[in-house]
């Protein structure tokens, strides 16, 4: 079945960073998605892609589908406490409706 | 508006006791999803709906778990018995694209359930 590796699985930074983190597919995916989840509830939609290569920004976020369609990445720069929270990517193949997610990157931010 | 609506938003229970989660999804949204969250698996998908119709229910994780669509606006999810290994947050999440396309989901706020 699909899987999605998520990376890096925690970061510690300071306010003001900037944070990157990758995901990556075992097979091609034509969806991917990334939300992020506060403590207590349940995850929110950041940013949705649909095309490879296609380079998209919400804020101070960006996030790319990989040409190979095998990966996306998601940016987020000049970090504020508000971004702390679990970030994770999320996809599909073709066909499939259901998504597969990563296991989440953990931000924590020290101010 | 309203979003995604579960109850309850915790429950602790005893092994062996049955236990329902319930979902109102976005009006209007014509999937619906249940996911389940544990820090060992991460978020699984158990199940979904197109148009009140069960889709896939390969994620089910045995015969003790059940779900039920009877209406474009509730769905339950329900476990009996409970065992302990069954403690997680179970999310609800809808869609507005249906069969064919996949659509962003909207997240509950979940349900954590806890089985002594």
């Amino acid at each position: 079945g699909q899987q999605l590796n998520q990376s890096p699985q925690s970061m510690f930074i300071q306010e003001g960073e900037d944070v990157s983190m990758n995901c990556t597919s075992s097979s091609i995916f034509n969806t991917w998605l990334w939300y992020k989840q506060d403590p207590g509830e349940g995850p929110v939609l950041l940013i949705a892609l649909y095309k490879a290569g296609e380079l998209t920004s919400n804020g101070r976020l960006t996030a790319q589908f990989g040409i190979t369609r095998k990966d996306s990445f998601l940016n987020i720069s000049a970090s504020i406490p508000s971004d702390v929270g679990i970030y994770f990517c999320a996809g599909s193949g073709q066909g499939a409706q259901k998504l597969v997610f990563g296991q989440g990157t953990r931000l924590t931010i020290n101010p | 508006d309203a979003g995604v609506i579960q109850s309850p938003r915790h429950e602790v229970t005893e092994m062996g006791q049955e236990v329902t989660l319930r979902c109102k999804p976005i009006s209007g949204h014509n999937s619906l999803f249940w996911y389940r969250q544990t820090m060992m698996r991460g978020l699984e998908l158990l199940i979904y709906f197109n148009n009140n119709v069960p889709i896939d229910d390969s994620g089910m994780p045995e015969d003790r778990f059940s779900a039920k669509m009877p209406n474009a606006s509730f769905s339950t999810l329900k476990i009996q018995p409970s065992e302990p290994r069954d403690s997680a947050v179970y999310f609800c999440a809808s869609s507005p694209r249906g069969t064919g396309a996949t659509g962003e989901l909207f997240f509950g706020e979940g349900s954590r359930l806890t089985v002594l």
